[in-house]
Order: C-alpha cells, then sequence, then structure tokens
C-alpha cells in the first residue's frame, strides 16, 4: 500500500541551529501535503498545509518565517525550522492527500519525527 | 481551543467492551476518523465513516455516528492489552483543503 516516510525519525539538534525534517509519498504523487505539531501527551496541531508548486497555508498563530515549507515536487514536502529553541522540540508528523481510494480522497500519515532542541 | 472534544481517559477492564466517545462541531465534515497512538509511535487509522452512514463494524470495532448531534464513538469489543494506547477521533472538513482536524485523544488503559 502507499506510504508516507518522514526522515529523520529523530534528530538532536542545538538551539539557534536550523533543521529540515522530509516527508516523502514513496508509490503515489501527494497533491497536498500536511504537517502537524504534537506536543507530549497533547493532540495533534494542524501547522500548515501545502499544495505542490505553491505557497503553504499556515494555520493561526504559526509563524511562517520560523516554520518553512517547501512543497517542491509532488512527492516530497520538507519542513524547516529555523534558529530553533527548546520550545520547538515536538514531534512532528506530516500527511499526503492523494486522490482516489474509497473515500475519494485518502489520507496517509507519516510516522513522524522527533525534534530535540537542546 | 480544540474543536473535536474527547474525554481525556478510560479505563476498563481486560475482556470488557471500551467505549469513547467524540464530540465535533464542523457540520461540513464529511468523513470522521478513529486513529490509533502508541507510546512514541506514529499514527495508525483504525477506521473512519462517511457522514451519510450511522454506524461502521469492522471485526472489533464498531464506530456509531449521530450527526445531529455531532457525536461519533468507537467501541471496542472484547477490550485486550494490546489496545493500550491514546485514541484520537479526528474530522476531515472539505471547507478547509481537506485538512484533518484532530481531538485531544482519550488515553485507554487496561486493567486485569
Amino acid at each position: 500500500g502507499a506510504v508516507v516516510s518522514q526522515h529523520p525519525s529523530r534528530v538532536i539538534c542545538k538551539s539557534g541551529t536550523s533543521v529540515k525534517i522530509e516527508c516523502r509519498s514513496l508509490d503515489f504523487q501527494a497533491t497536498t501535503m500536511f504537517w502537524y505539531r504534537q506536543f507530549p501527551k497533547q493532540s495533534l496541531m494542524l501547522m500548515a498545509t501545502s499544495n505542490e508548486g505553491s505557497k503553504a497555508t499556515y494555520e493561526q498563530g504559526v509563524e511562517k518565517d520560523k516554520f518553512l515549507i517547501n512543497h517542491a515536487s509532488l512527492t516530497l514536502s520538507t519542513l524547516t525550522v529555523t534558529s530553533a529553541h527548546p520550545e520547538d522540540s515536538s514531534f512532528y508528523i506530516c500527511s499526503a492527500s492523494v486522490r482516489g481510494g474509497e473515500s475519494g480522497n485518502t489520507i496517509y500519515f507519516g510516522e513522524g519525527s522527533w525534534l530535540t532542541v537542546v | 481551543g480544540e474543536d473535536v472534544e474527547q474525554s481525556l481517559f478510560l479505563s476498563v477492564r481486560e475482556g470488557d467492551s471500551s467505549v469513547i466517545n467524540c464530540t465535533y462541531t464542523d457540520s461540513s465534515s464529511t468523513y470522521l476518523y478513529w486513529y490509533k497512538q502508541e507510546p512514541g509511535a506514529g499514527l495508525q487509522l483504525l477506521t473512519y465513516i462517511f457522514s451519510n452512514m450511522d454506524m461502521k463494524q469492522d471485526q472489533r470495532l464498531t464506530v456509531l455516528l449521530n450527526k445531529k448531534d455531532k457525536h461519533l464513538s468507537l467501541r471496542i469489543a472484547d477490550t485486550q492489552t494490546g489496545d493500550s494506547a491514546i485514541y484520537f477521533c479526528a474530522e476531515r472538513r472539505y471547507s478547509s483543503a481537506s485538512k484533518i482536524i484532530f481531538g485531544s485523544g482519550t488515553r485507554l488503559s487496561i486493567r486485569p
């Protein structure tokens, strides 16, 4: 079946540096990708929606200059956390949407990426 | 605040049925989902239901939807220790680029 892969699954970075997380759809072309953030023991909060070749749409309260999203192709979206701080430490999950399937528009989730900023 | 609400905790005895409840607010939601998340892991889609359905059954899982009250429930029959996890209810809003909005999650614990 379709798979969405995230890389890296775990990353530790120093405060003030930037870190990039990749989200790839392995055997399908994703028309839309979504980025979520999950704090420990909390729910997933949608950060932004990205469509291939256009600018991402950010949810209210999400800093677009801090969380850079690039959807360069139909199989790859990247999230870059710039000038990371310890409070950015979180679990980041992407999902990819593709037309078709029983529900008309199927969404697949990646395994998530743990970011720890020290 | 969240538009999808769930109780935070549920404890059931092994072998009993678990019922996890969820309320949502967006009447334009066409699909409603239940996801399972084990500690340190990603999301696993358990089941989903289309908004024109009242019930969907899949092996030990039964989903009930009351669209009038915007209430969704997940029943797990014969609950096992492997069912311990956090269960997220989620709604898909076609009015908003098909994005999925999650509830707060219900932590299900199983006691012997």
